[in-house]
């Protein structure tokens, strides 16, 4: 299985700030996804194909990478923000995900 | 709009066999090229692939789960249904139901409300 590794696994940062998680995957994939989780909610899709936005999906979110790093950016954190982040890879059953990071806002 | 509308009992016994329905509704589940995933989180730890389901009648599982699974579509009623058999309390999670992105397999676009199950006797 590849595995996935996020980090910082949380985050405190201002509203306005510029924030960054990286997923390392253990072999180099091509294609990844980041979803965001709100507590009691389910995790909702922000970025597929790596750096594609989904519709509806603010323009402050964005992402980057390609081998085995890749990087989402919330470029001006807002308040709604505050939530779980994980990254998935695309490529190769079984699918998985990274652990997750908590981004707080300060 | 699709939307996915999940049922199940929440609590399962040790050994006993875990059952869960998805029901789809906004879009045709007979929709071509159309594939479901199902996702579990345990508590306290990140998101864990199930399994898929396509309407090719591809099926793939995870490897560590695969002797234990069983996943079908009914048309009919347009609903999913994944079954875990002899579940033990490792299977305690809240389970997703997803569809995934058509055209871009393998990302997860619109998830059910979640079901929590817990496994205890």
């Amino acid at each position: 299985d590849i595995q996935m590794t996020q980090s910082p696994s949380s985050v405190s940062a201002s509203v306005g700030d510029r924030v960054s998680i990286t997923c390392r995957a253990s072999e180099a994939i091509a294609w990844l996804a980041w979803y965001q989780e709100k507590p009691g909610k389910a995790p909702k899709l922000l970025i597929y194909a790596t750096s594609r936005l989904q519709t509806g999906v603010p323009s402050r979110f964005s992402g980057s990478g390609s081998g085995t790093d890749f990087t989402l950016t919330i470029s001006g954190l807002q308040p709604e923000d505050s939530a779980t982040y994980y990254c998935q890879q695309a490529d190769t059953i079984p699918l998985t995900f990274g652990g997750g990071t908590n981004v707080e806002i300060k | 709009q699709v939307q996915l509308r999940q049922s199940g009992p929440g609590l399962v016994r040790p050994s006993q066999t875990l059952s869960l329905t998805c029901a789809v509704s906004g879009a045709s589940i007979s929709r071509g090229g159309s594939c479901w995933s199902w996702i579990r989180r345990p508590a306290g730890r990140s998101l864990e692939w199930i399994g898929r389901i396509c309407t090719s009648g591809t099926t793939n599982y995870n490897p560590s789960l695969k002797s234990r699974l069983i996943m079908s579509v009914d048309t009919s009623k347009s609903q999913l249904s994944l079954r875990v058999t002899s579940v033990t309390a490792a299977d305690t999670a809240v389970y997703y139901c997803v569809i995934e992105a058509l055209g871009y397999f393998y990302y997860m676009d619109v998830w059910g409300e979640g079901t929590t199950v817990t496994v205890s006797s």
